[in-house]
């Protein structure tokens, strides 16, 4: 089975400042996709980014990108500029390609963004 | 679109009632999902649908659970009956091709 592994519970940014979250799997599959969702206090499940395991570009939307390793089983979100809205719970999931459509997720980071 | 809509938003339930979560998918979805979120386990998937018809139960923990989906815009999940160790936020979501993954605001469940 796939495991997620999320290893920082927590992290913190100042304002305007750049931060990286850190994720790692394991599976024995070659096709899959990648996600970071973030989780508000709202509860609210928001996809940031998703990442396909057979493009070699890094996925980006406005200020965040990722940096996928694929042969280091690394998924890691790079968080630029960073904005007060962005202090939330950060979870990594990962689905298998083909027609199972399950996600399954890490623990999640919590991310605190200092003024 | 309002996007996935589940009901209650909160639940308080005394132990050994029955407990009835509802969701309603974006219309056009074929495939729904119920995640259970707790501080120990993280988010678990319990049950898929496609079309339907349910694909994988491997998550739903123990006989107390069930769920149904009798058509395409209407799930529900069921505990009956409710212990303390189920208290966690309940999450529904819908996929289709184009769009991914919507998850609704989920429903939170506390049992005493």
């Amino acid at each position: 089975a796939q495991t997620v592994t999320q290893s920082q519970p927590e992290m913190s940014v100042q304002e305007a400042e750049t931060v990286t979250l850190s994720c790692t799997y394991d599976t024995s599959e070659s096709d899959y996709y990648l996600f970071w969702y973030k989780q508000p206090p709202s509860r609210q499940m928001i996809l940031v980014i998703r990442q396909e395991a057979y493009k070699q570009q890094n996925a980006t939307e406005n200020r965040f990108s990722v940096n996928f390793q694929k042969a280091a089983k690394s998924f890691s979100l790079k968080i630029s500029d960073s904005q007060l809205g962005d202090a939330a719970m950060y979870f990594c999931a990962y689905r298998s390609g083909g027609s199972n459509y399950k996600l399954t997720f890490g623990k999640g980071t919590l991310l605190t963004v200092n003024p | 679109d309002a996007g996935v809509i589940q009901s209650p938003r909160h639940e308080v339930t005394e132990m050994g009632q029955e407990v009835t979560l509802r969701c309603k998918p974006i219309s056009g979805h074929d495939y729904l999902f119920w995640y259970r979120q707790t501080m120990m386990r993280g988010l678990e998937l319990l049950i898929y649908f496609n079309n339907n018809v349910p694909i994988d139960d491997s998550g739903m923990p123990e006989d107390r659970f069930s769920a149904k989906m009798p058509n395409a815009s209407f799930s529900t999940l069921k505990i009956q009956p409710s212990e303390p160790r189920d208290s966690a936020v309940y999450f529904c979501a819908s996929r289709d091709r184009a769009y991914g993954y919507t998850f609704g605001s989920g429903t939170r469940l506390t049992v005493v």
